[in-house]
C-alpha cells in the first residue's frame, strides 16, 4: 500500500541552525504531498504544499521541493527558532486522503 | 473561532463501554475526515465524509466502530465495547473539495480518549 518514510526524532538544535528532515513516499499514482506541523497542546495545521513535480512549497522560512525522481519531500530551514519547537509531518494525499508520517519532533535550545 | 472544533476534548471509559465523539467542522466545508493519532505515530485514516454520504471507510474501522453525518454538518463517531486498544487521539478534520484533487484539511483539537 502507500507509504511514507520520515526522518525519525527527536531532532535538537540550537536556535539559527540549519534544519533538514527527510521524507521519502511510495511511487504509487502522482500524489500531492504537504507538510503538517503540531505544535505543543495545539492541533495539526497545514505548513506548506506542492502538488506536482519541481514544485517548491514555502511558508515560514521553511521550503521543502517535490522531487519525483527520488520520490522525496524533504523539509528544510535556514535558521530556525525557538518558537519553530513542535512536532513535524510528512502527509502524501493519494487518492481522497492523507497518510500521515510517523511524525519528526524538533527541539530548538536557544 | 469558526474553526473545526471537537467534544469532549478528554474522555476516560472502562472497557467494555460505549463512547462517542462530536465533530463540528468549519461551517462550509463539505469533507469530513476522522483519524485516529497514537502516541509517537502520525494520525491514521478511519473514514470521511462528503456531506452526509460515507464514501470510504479505513480496515482499521472494525464493526465496533460507527460513523454517521446526519444532516451533512457535524459528526458523530461511536465506539462500541472499548477495548484498551481503543486508546488514543481521535482527530477530526474538514476540507471544502470544489474540483478533484488535494485540498488542505483544517484539524480539530482532538478527542483523548483512555479506556480503563
Amino acid at each position: 500500500g502507500n507509504s511514507v518514510t520520515q526522518m525519525e526524532g527527536p531532532v535538537t538544535l540550537s536556535e539559527e541552525a540549519f534544519l533538514t528532515i527527510n521524507c521519502t513516499y511510495t511511487a504509487t499514482g502522482y500524489p500531492s504531498l504537504f507538510w503538517y506541523v503540531q505544535y505543543p497542546g495545539e492541533g495539526l495545521q497545514l505548513l506548506l504544499k506542492a502538488t506536482k513535480a519541481d514544485d517548491k512549497g514555502s511558508n515560514k522560512g521553511f521550503e521543502a521541493t517535490y522531487r519525483k525522481e527520488t520520490t522525496s519531500f524533504h523539509l528544510e530551514k535556514g535558521s530556525v527558532q525557538v518558537s519553530d519547537s513542535a512536532v513535524y509531518f510528512c502527509a502524501p494525499f493519494y487518492g481522497q486522503n492523507f497518510v500521515f508520517g510517523p511524525g519528526t519532533r524538533l527541539s530548538v535550545l536557544p | 473561532d469558526t474553526g473545526v472544533s471537537q467534544d469532549p476534548r478528554h474522555k476516560i471509559t472502562k472497557r467494555g463501554q460505549n463512547v462517542t465523539f462530536r465533530c463540528d467542522p468549519i461551517s462550509e466545508h463539505n469533507r469530513l475526515y476522522w483519524y485516529r493519532q497514537t502516541l509517537g505515530q502520525g494520525p491514521e485514516f478511519l473514514t470521511y465524509f462528503q456531506n452526509e454520504a460515507q464514501l470510504e471507510k479505513s480496515r482499521l474501522l472494525s464493526d465496533r466502530f460507527s460513523a454517521e453525518r446526519p444532516k451533512g454538518s457535524f459528526s458523530t463517531l461511536e465506539i462500541q465495547r472499548t477495548e484498551q486498544g481503543d486508546s488514543a487521539m481521535y482527530l477530526c478534520a474538514s476540507s471544502l473539495v470544489a474540483l478533484a484533487g488535494a485540498n488542505e484539511q483544517f484539524f480539530g483539537p482532538g478527542t483523548r480518549l483512555t479506556v480503563l
